[in-house]
């Protein structure tokens, strides 16, 4: 079964400072999805940042991007700039083709002014 | 256009009774997921269909639990004989393509049993 492990319960950035999330992840298949989901407080689940296994390159989105080590199962968010509506719980989730994500315990991320 | 709306937002039930929570996913969303996430904690798969045929129960954590998406459009998530231990809040989530898809998510329903 696959399953998801983020390290830090809870994170703390300064406004405008680059904070980094840590995710790593065990699977036997060689195709799948990763993702980081944001939920603030309002509970509402929103996706950030999507990444194939099978691109090499690192996903960007804006202010987001990821460092994908396949050999490694390894799979960070870097949010640069940080901004006080990035206060949220992040979640990293796993998706082999198919179905069902596999989500990680999360990990709360407070901006600070 | 609307996303994925769930109904009630909040349910309190008291211990053995049964309670019904429904999802409106995405307007021609083949795919609909359903996740159980305890305070504090990652979502948990339930269940999936596609279109009305449900292809993975896997994560229902008893018989009482029931899902069914009869036309292909709305779903249902049953609970039969609530126990405390059902307390949680239980997400629908919906994707346009089976795979690949970004799940899109509804703002969840939070149930309590007393």
């Amino acid at each position: 079964a696959q399953t998801v492990t983020q390290s830090q319960p809870e994170m703390s950035v300064q406004e405008a400072e680059t904070v980094t999330l840590s995710c790593t992840y065990d699977t036997s298949e060689n195709n799948y999805y990763l993702f980081w989901y944001k939920q603030p407080p309002s509970r509402q689940m929103i996706l950030v940042i999507r990444q194939e296994a099978y691109k090499q390159q690192n996903a960007t989105e804006n202010r987001f991007s990821v460092n994908f080590q396949k050999a490694a199962k390894s799979f960070s968010l870097k949010i640069s700039d940080s901004q006080l509506g990035d206060t949220a719980m992040y979640f990293c989730a796993f998706m082999e083709y198919g179905n069902k994500l596999v989500f990680g315990a999360g990990t709360i991320l407070r901006v600070k002014s | 256009g609307a996303g994925v709306s769930q109904s009630p937002r909040y349910k309190v039930a008291k211990r053995g009774q049964d309670v019904a929570l429904r999802c409106d996913p995405i307007s021609g969303h083949v795919s609909l997921f359903w996740y159980q996430q305890a305070l504090g904690q990652g979502p948990e798969f339930l269940t999936y269909f596609q279109n009305e045929a449900q292809l993975d129960k896997s994560g229902l954590p008893s018989d009482r639990f029931f899902a069914e998406r009869p036309e292909g459009s709305v779903s249902t998530l049953k609970i039969q004989r609530t126990q405390q231990e059902d307390s949680a809040v239980y997400l629908c989530a919906s994707s346009l393509v089976q795979g690949k898809g970004e799940q899109f998510f509804g703002p969840g329903t939070r149930l309590t049993v007393l």
